[in-house]
Protein backbone atom coordinates (compact mmCIF):
# COMPACT_ATOMS: atom_id res chain seq x y z
CA UNK A 1 0.00 0.00 0.00
CA UNK A 2 1.32 3.38 -1.12
CA UNK A 3 1.68 5.62 2.14
CA UNK A 4 3.81 7.67 4.19
CA UNK A 5 4.45 6.43 7.52
CA UNK A 6 5.40 8.73 10.49
CA UNK A 7 6.62 7.63 13.95
CA UNK A 8 5.69 8.39 17.03
CA UNK A 9 2.15 8.98 16.63
CA UNK A 10 2.19 10.62 19.69
CA UNK A 11 5.30 12.48 21.94
CA UNK A 12 5.25 14.20 25.47
CA UNK A 13 8.83 15.32 25.99
CA UNK A 14 10.24 18.12 28.65
CA UNK A 15 12.23 21.02 27.20
CA UNK A 16 15.49 20.56 25.61
CA UNK A 17 15.56 16.65 25.24
CA UNK A 18 16.04 16.05 21.65
CA UNK A 19 14.07 14.10 19.47
CA UNK A 20 13.62 12.86 16.17
CA UNK A 21 10.21 12.23 14.60
CA UNK A 22 10.65 9.61 11.71
CA UNK A 23 8.81 9.79 8.17
CA UNK A 24 9.27 7.21 5.70
CA UNK A 25 7.23 6.87 1.84
CA UNK A 26 7.36 4.15 -0.07
CA UNK A 27 6.31 5.80 -3.64
CA UNK A 28 9.80 6.52 -4.87
CA UNK A 29 8.72 10.55 -4.19
CA UNK A 30 11.35 13.24 -4.43
CA UNK A 31 9.25 15.82 -2.65
CA UNK A 32 9.02 15.53 1.01
CA UNK A 33 7.98 18.31 3.87
CA UNK A 34 7.65 18.78 7.00
CA UNK A 35 4.09 20.84 7.90
CA UNK A 36 2.89 21.64 12.13
CA UNK A 37 -0.55 22.59 12.46
CA UNK A 38 -1.82 24.86 15.08
CA UNK A 39 -5.11 25.98 16.12
CA UNK A 40 -6.14 29.41 14.30
CA UNK A 41 -2.86 29.23 12.34
CA UNK A 42 -3.96 26.54 10.10
CA UNK A 43 -0.52 24.26 8.10
CA UNK A 44 2.65 25.94 8.05
CA UNK A 45 5.74 24.36 6.26
CA UNK A 46 8.70 23.65 8.45
CA UNK A 47 11.24 22.16 5.94
CA UNK A 48 10.90 21.04 2.80
CA UNK A 49 13.02 18.58 0.19
CA UNK A 50 13.66 18.18 -3.16
CA UNK A 51 15.47 15.02 -3.54
CA UNK A 52 18.54 13.47 -1.45
CA UNK A 53 20.76 16.09 0.17
CA UNK A 54 18.35 18.73 -1.35
CA UNK A 55 16.64 20.30 1.91
CA UNK A 56 15.24 23.91 1.71
CA UNK A 57 13.40 26.21 4.82
CA UNK A 58 9.72 26.25 4.67
CA UNK A 59 8.11 29.16 6.17
CA UNK A 60 8.74 28.34 9.94
CA UNK A 61 11.95 26.85 10.14
CA UNK A 62 13.29 27.80 13.52
CA UNK A 63 14.28 25.08 15.80
CA UNK A 64 14.06 22.75 13.38
CA UNK A 65 16.21 20.54 11.16
CA UNK A 66 15.96 17.95 8.62
CA UNK A 67 17.74 15.81 6.57
CA UNK A 68 17.21 13.66 3.57
CA UNK A 69 20.27 11.38 3.11
CA UNK A 70 17.81 8.62 1.26
CA UNK A 71 15.20 9.05 -0.97
CA UNK A 72 12.34 7.49 1.46
CA UNK A 73 13.03 9.34 4.43
CA UNK A 74 13.02 12.57 5.57
CA UNK A 75 13.48 12.58 9.70
CA UNK A 76 12.53 16.25 11.47
CA UNK A 77 14.79 16.58 14.82
CA UNK A 78 13.81 19.17 17.76
CA UNK A 79 17.34 19.48 19.25
CA UNK A 80 16.47 21.63 21.99
CA UNK A 81 12.64 21.40 22.14
CA UNK A 82 10.65 24.20 23.64
CA UNK A 83 6.89 24.41 25.01
CA UNK A 84 5.99 26.53 21.46
CA UNK A 85 6.75 23.40 19.67
CA UNK A 86 3.81 21.43 20.84
CA UNK A 87 1.39 21.29 17.94
CA UNK A 88 0.73 18.46 15.48
CA UNK A 89 2.88 17.60 12.87
CA UNK A 90 2.80 16.14 9.52
CA UNK A 91 4.84 14.34 7.69
CA UNK A 92 4.29 14.89 3.26
CA UNK A 93 5.22 13.35 0.11
CA UNK A 94 4.87 14.00 -3.75
CA UNK A 95 6.27 13.46 -7.12
CA UNK A 96 6.47 16.48 -9.71
CA UNK A 97 7.34 18.93 -7.34
CA UNK A 98 3.94 18.82 -5.63
CA UNK A 99 1.87 19.47 -8.78
CA UNK A 100 -0.96 17.14 -8.07
CA UNK A 101 -0.69 17.56 -4.23
CA UNK A 102 0.94 16.30 -1.45
CA UNK A 103 0.15 12.65 0.36
CA UNK A 104 0.29 13.02 4.30
CA UNK A 105 1.12 10.96 6.97
CA UNK A 106 -1.23 10.14 9.93
CA UNK A 107 0.75 12.60 11.94
CA UNK A 108 2.60 13.36 15.10
CA UNK A 109 1.36 15.21 18.17
CA UNK A 110 3.94 16.40 20.15
CA UNK A 111 3.83 17.88 23.54
CA UNK A 112 6.98 19.57 25.41
CA UNK A 113 6.12 20.18 29.13
CA UNK B 1 3.74 37.49 0.92
CA UNK B 2 1.85 34.26 -0.54
CA UNK B 3 -1.71 34.43 1.19
CA UNK B 4 -4.50 31.99 0.51
CA UNK B 5 -7.27 33.11 2.38
CA UNK B 6 -10.54 30.97 3.51
CA UNK B 7 -13.91 31.70 5.51
CA UNK B 8 -13.34 29.65 8.59
CA UNK B 9 -16.95 29.13 8.87
CA UNK B 10 -18.57 26.80 10.18
CA UNK B 11 -20.83 26.58 7.28
CA UNK B 12 -23.99 25.10 7.59
CA UNK B 13 -25.53 22.92 5.02
CA UNK B 14 -28.46 20.80 4.95
CA UNK B 15 -28.45 17.09 3.54
CA UNK B 16 -28.90 16.73 0.38
CA UNK B 17 -28.11 20.45 -0.31
CA UNK B 18 -25.40 21.98 -2.39
CA UNK B 19 -22.09 23.02 -0.40
CA UNK B 20 -20.11 25.83 -1.70
CA UNK B 21 -16.65 26.33 -0.51
CA UNK B 22 -14.41 29.39 -1.50
CA UNK B 23 -10.46 30.21 -1.69
CA UNK B 24 -9.19 32.93 -3.16
CA UNK B 25 -5.10 33.40 -3.48
CA UNK B 26 -2.58 36.17 -3.77
CA UNK B 27 -0.03 34.66 -6.35
CA UNK B 28 -0.49 35.20 -9.89
CA UNK B 29 2.15 32.97 -10.63
CA UNK B 30 0.65 29.86 -8.84
CA UNK B 31 0.71 26.73 -11.04
CA UNK B 32 -1.63 23.86 -9.61
CA UNK B 33 -4.79 24.34 -6.52
CA UNK B 34 -6.20 21.71 -4.52
CA UNK B 35 -8.76 21.05 -2.51
CA UNK B 36 -8.32 18.46 1.02
CA UNK B 37 -10.53 17.10 3.71
CA UNK B 38 -9.83 16.91 7.11
CA UNK B 39 -11.24 15.21 10.26
CA UNK B 40 -10.40 15.91 13.31
CA UNK B 41 -7.55 15.05 14.41
CA UNK B 42 -6.77 12.99 11.08
CA UNK B 43 -4.46 14.16 8.38
CA UNK B 44 -5.57 16.10 5.29
CA UNK B 45 -6.86 13.85 2.38
CA UNK B 46 -6.20 14.95 -1.36
CA UNK B 47 -9.93 15.35 -3.02
CA UNK B 48 -9.32 17.44 -5.92
CA UNK B 49 -6.69 19.48 -7.66
CA UNK B 50 -7.13 21.55 -10.83
CA UNK B 51 -4.89 23.54 -12.86
CA UNK B 52 -6.63 24.42 -15.79
CA UNK B 53 -9.67 27.70 -16.07
CA UNK B 54 -12.87 25.93 -15.71
CA UNK B 55 -14.53 22.96 -13.70
CA UNK B 56 -13.36 20.10 -12.80
CA UNK B 57 -16.34 17.16 -11.68
CA UNK B 58 -15.42 13.82 -10.02
CA UNK B 59 -18.29 12.10 -8.54
CA UNK B 60 -20.21 14.85 -6.09
CA UNK B 61 -16.86 16.90 -6.10
CA UNK B 62 -16.68 19.88 -8.65
CA UNK B 63 -13.24 22.09 -8.43
CA UNK B 64 -13.84 25.58 -10.22
CA UNK B 65 -10.61 27.95 -10.65
CA UNK B 66 -10.63 31.24 -12.14
CA UNK B 67 -6.95 32.55 -12.73
CA UNK B 68 -7.84 36.15 -13.34
CA UNK B 69 -9.94 36.25 -10.21
CA UNK B 70 -7.42 34.04 -8.44
CA UNK B 71 -10.60 32.06 -7.28
CA UNK B 72 -11.00 28.59 -6.39
CA UNK B 73 -13.96 26.91 -5.23
CA UNK B 74 -14.83 23.38 -4.13
CA UNK B 75 -18.88 22.79 -4.74
CA UNK B 76 -20.13 19.07 -2.81
CA UNK B 77 -23.26 18.21 -4.50
CA UNK B 78 -25.91 15.63 -2.77
CA UNK B 79 -24.11 16.41 0.88
CA UNK B 80 -23.87 13.49 3.49
CA UNK B 81 -23.32 13.75 7.00
CA UNK B 82 -20.10 12.28 6.40
CA UNK B 83 -19.08 15.27 4.32
CA UNK B 84 -18.80 17.10 7.41
CA UNK B 85 -15.08 18.13 8.03
CA UNK B 86 -12.50 21.11 7.66
CA UNK B 87 -12.01 21.38 3.79
CA UNK B 88 -8.45 22.96 3.24
CA UNK B 89 -7.48 24.66 0.40
CA UNK B 90 -4.16 24.87 -0.80
CA UNK B 91 -1.95 26.47 -3.93
CA UNK B 92 1.30 25.58 -5.30
CA UNK B 93 3.31 28.65 -6.07
CA UNK B 94 6.10 29.18 -8.44
CA UNK B 95 8.79 28.02 -6.10
CA UNK B 96 7.70 24.83 -5.79
CA UNK B 97 6.48 25.20 -2.12
CA UNK B 98 2.41 24.74 -1.23
CA UNK B 99 0.51 27.37 0.83
CA UNK B 100 -2.61 25.95 2.63
CA UNK B 101 -5.14 28.17 3.87
CA UNK B 102 -6.79 27.83 7.15
CA UNK B 103 -9.90 25.92 6.61
CA UNK B 104 -13.41 25.85 6.34
CA UNK B 105 -15.49 23.86 8.65
CA UNK B 106 -18.68 22.21 7.16
CA UNK B 107 -21.05 20.73 8.97
CA UNK B 108 -24.31 19.18 7.26
CA UNK B 109 -27.09 18.94 8.98
CA UNK B 110 -29.12 15.47 9.34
Amino acid sequence: EAQVTQNPRYLITVTGKKLTVTCSQNMNHEYMSWYRQDPGLGLRQIYYSMNVEVTDKGDVPEGYKVSRKEKRNFPLILESPSPNQTSLYFCASSSTGGFFGYTFGSGTRLTVV
Amino acid sequence: QKEVEQNSGPLSVPEGAIASLNCTYSDRGSQSFFWYRQYSGKSPELIMFIYSNGDKEDGRFTAQLNKASQYVSLLIRDSQPSDSATYLCAVLHRDDKIIFGKGTRLHILP
